[in-house]
């Protein structure tokens, strides 16, 4: 079982560019949740997918967008990319709500310049 | 609004001695409470929850207590090891929306 893996590890966009981010969930799970993690803190809710629907949503403006496919595999898309949109984003996969735990992916470390 | 507050950034012990991580929360309607631990260039994993009906909750050297009337959970690692180094995050969730939100995150280190 191969866990959660995201792709890219890293990556470096120019302020102003589209970015889109992949994740693959552990085997077996059906929803897919993206957080951002800036330096220093915690992770922060994006949004959360399940049945191919945004299901939950946190503050995050609509430049923040996302996809999940029929095989629940997920994309993250940012548009019009700022500085301050560089962080890690963390993708976790669970199955069903959020009373049971997730798995985490390493992570896309996002850098705009 | 921070609804998951760790305040202290960072915490060092001796190895084989007790760690005590301390999380409060600002909304009453959490009902359901997860620990992180995250090691470099890793992402989080998880480690131990509690539902807000207990008040606490072991699974090996990990004990997890919940206060709810003073919105507070704590974990506490006995004997602590050099492997725990690592950043421990408490998470809540209120599962009528369904959502995981996260604290800043506390630095464990453990001294050999």
């Amino acid at each position: 079982d191969a866990g959660v893996t995201q792709s890219p590890t890293h990556l470096i966009k120019t302020r102003g560019q589209q970015v889109t981010l992949r994740c693959s969930p552990k085997s077996g799970h059906d929803t897919v949740s993206w957080y951002q993690q800036a330096l220093g803190q915690g992770p922060q809710f994006i949004f959360q997918y399940y049945e191919e629907e945004e299901r939950q949503r946190g503050n995050f403006p609509d430049r923040f967008s996302g996809h999940q496919f029929p095989n629940y595999s997920s994309e993250l898309n940012v548009n019009a990319l700022l500085l301050g949109d560089s962080a890690l984003y963390l993708c976790a996969s669970s199955l069903g709500s959020a009373n049971t735990e997730a798995f985490f992916g390493q992570g896309t470390r996002l850098t705009v310049v | 609004d921070q609804q998951v507050k760790q305040n202290s950034p960072s915490l060092s012990v001796q190895e084989g001695r007790i760690s005590i991580l301390n999380c409060d929360y600002t909304n009453s309607m959490f009902d359901y409470f997860l620990w992180y631990k995250k090691y470099p260039a890793e992402g989080p994993t998880f480690l131990i929850s509690i539902s807000s009906i207990k008040d606490k909750n072991e699974d090996g050297r990990f004990t997890v207590f919940l206060n709810k009337s003073a919105k507070h959970l704590s974990l506490h690692i006995v004997p602590s090891q050099p492997g725990d180094s690592a950043v421990y995050f408490c998470a809540a969730s209120d599962t009528s929306y369904d959502k995981v939100i996260f604290g800043p995150g506390t630095s464990l280190s453990v001294i050999p």
